[in-house]
């Protein structure tokens, strides 16, 4: 099983409303990442998180707030976004980050963000 | 900075033709990816390429590697409708130590296959 899935697949919100995107997997994977990705444009790294710590943030800007509360979750907690932060944001996940674990990166379907 | 570049970004193409899509990258590299994405869907994982002179098929499409010129291909053969889709193709950002980080990708190609 390759499966990813993030709930929910379409988010409409306010600039001033609370809300969290959720990315599951069951495959053993140990790092998980969260892109965005606009319209017509290649998806662009947010975070990654190894073995339930943050690795990388892409200077993302704190009104987006990564969490990692088990090895299959990941979680991205939205507060005050901005109309230009409208976007796919995809989850993915693999196996490991380490030089000889590296694997393919496994996509969810993605949840269609817009902020009114 | 590792930059990965496609070419064509746009390809038209009618049914039953070849044709082939090329992605350059910056600098060192053992591992390639090739994903398709569908409007509105999320990446597919179609191939992934890991040595030098790696060569896979799937169906019409056949991926290549060449390592050493930092090219690789996506050969569509006798092209079908249901191919229409937009193809990136990336590269791992690897670190000091080896550790590896998210995917570098290309811009895409925006395949349209007509009748």
């Amino acid at each position: 099983d390759t499966e990813v899935t993030q709930t929910p697949k379409h988010l409409v919100m306010g600039m001033t409303n609370k809300k969290s995107l959720k990315c599951e997997q069951h495959m053993g994977h140990r790092a998980m990442y969260w892109y965005k990705q606009k319209a017509k444009k290649p998806p662009e790294l947010m975070f990654v998180y190894s073995y339930e710590k943050l690795s990388i943030n892409e200077s993302v800007p704190s009104r987006f707030s990564p969490e990692c509360p088990n090895s299959s979750l990941l979680n991205l907690h939205l507060h005050a976004l901005q109309p230009e932060d409208s976007a796919l944001y995809l989850c993915a996940s693999s196996q490991d980050l380490s030089g000889r674990k590296r694997d393919t990166q496994y996509f969810g379907p993605g949840t269609r963000l817009t902020v009114l | 900075e590792l930059k990965v570049e496609q070419n064509p970004l746009f390809l038209s193409m009618q049914e039953g033709k070849n044709y082939t899509i090329y992605c350059n990258y910056s600098t060192t590299s053992d591992r390639l990816y090739w994903y398709r994405q569908d409007p509105g869907k999320s990446l597919e994982s179609l191939f992934v390429l890991l040595s030098n002179g790696a060569v896979k098929q799937e169906g019409r499409l056949m991926a290549s590697l060449d390592t050493k010129a930092r090219l690789s291909t996506l050969h569509i053969t006798a092209a079908v409708h249901d191919l229409s889709a937009t193809y990136f193709c990336a590269v791992d950002r690897i670190f000091q130590g080896g550790s590896q980080g998210n995917l570098i990708f290309g811009k895409g190609t925006k395949l349209s296959v007509k009748p």
